[in-house]
């Protein structure tokens, strides 16, 4: 298994709701990264979990909450978002610090926020 | 500030023939660099790398080259191919910050039949 997962596809919530995005991959990758991009630019980095552990947060609105429950399972919790945190979400992963540095990507989560 | 430009949004090629796609880098820390293929609607997809220790790496069809005196590096697709259309990152990264990818904004090649 050489891929990562994102679930949902698509997702349209309102400003008051609270939804959760989830990220899997089984390739033993021990680094997991949450990327926000918006269109016709490059990927932002939110959120790295290195080892299970919360290694950055490059300054991300409490509004977004991650979570990384176990190696293999990233979630992005979402309350109180604003229309202009609509964007792609991506997932990704790597093998690990001192291992090699290739991240691969998930599909995306296309967040609509009304 | 960003520190990986990719100074050319787009490029037309016609099929068959090379197409280069450039990328250009400002902190001297960098030590690894790699390219990513993106479709619309689709997560990137990593496509070539190449460490600071190497001034050319090669897959198939491409080949990354990398000029550390002028902090450029170049993607280069033999032959091209209209499959091969889509938007073209480049991102760099260093021990200083293992986990971290500068991205540049991103190159949409065309590929014309």
């Amino acid at each position: 298994d050489t891929e990562v997962t994102q679930t949902p596809k698509h997702l349209v919530m309102g400003m008051t709701n609270k939804k959760s995005l989830k990220c899997e991959q089984h390739m033993g990758h021990r680094a997991m990264y949450w990327y926000k991009q918006k269109a016709k630019k490059p990927p932002e980095l939110m959120f790295v979990y290195s080892y299970e552990k919360l290694s950055i947060n490059e300054s991300v609105p409490s509004r977004f909450s991650p979570e990384c429950p176990n190696s293999s399972l990233l979630n992005l919790h979402l309350h109180a978002l604003q229309p202009e945190d609509s964007a792609l979400y991506l997932c990704a992963s790597s093998p690990g610090q001192g291992i090699s540095y290739e991240q691969y990507f998930g599909p995306g989560t296309r967040l609509t926020v009304t | 500030d960003q520190q990986v430009k990719q100074n050319s949004p787009s490029l037309s090629v016609q099929e068959g023939r090379i197409s280069i796609l450039n990328c250009d880098y400002t902190n001297s820390m960098f030590d690894y660099f790699l390219w990513y293929k993106k479709y619309p609607a689709e997560g990137p997809t990593f496509l070539i790398s190449i460490s600071s220790i190497k001034d050319k790496n090669e897959d198939g069809r491409f080949t990354v080259f990398l000029n550390k005196s002028a902090k450029h590096l170049s993607l280069h697709i033999v032959p091209s191919q209209p499959g091969d259309s889509a938007v073209y990152f480049c991102a760099a990264s260093g021990i200083f910050n293992f986990n971290k990818f500068y991205f540049g904004s991103g190159t949409k090649l065309n590929v014309k039949p």
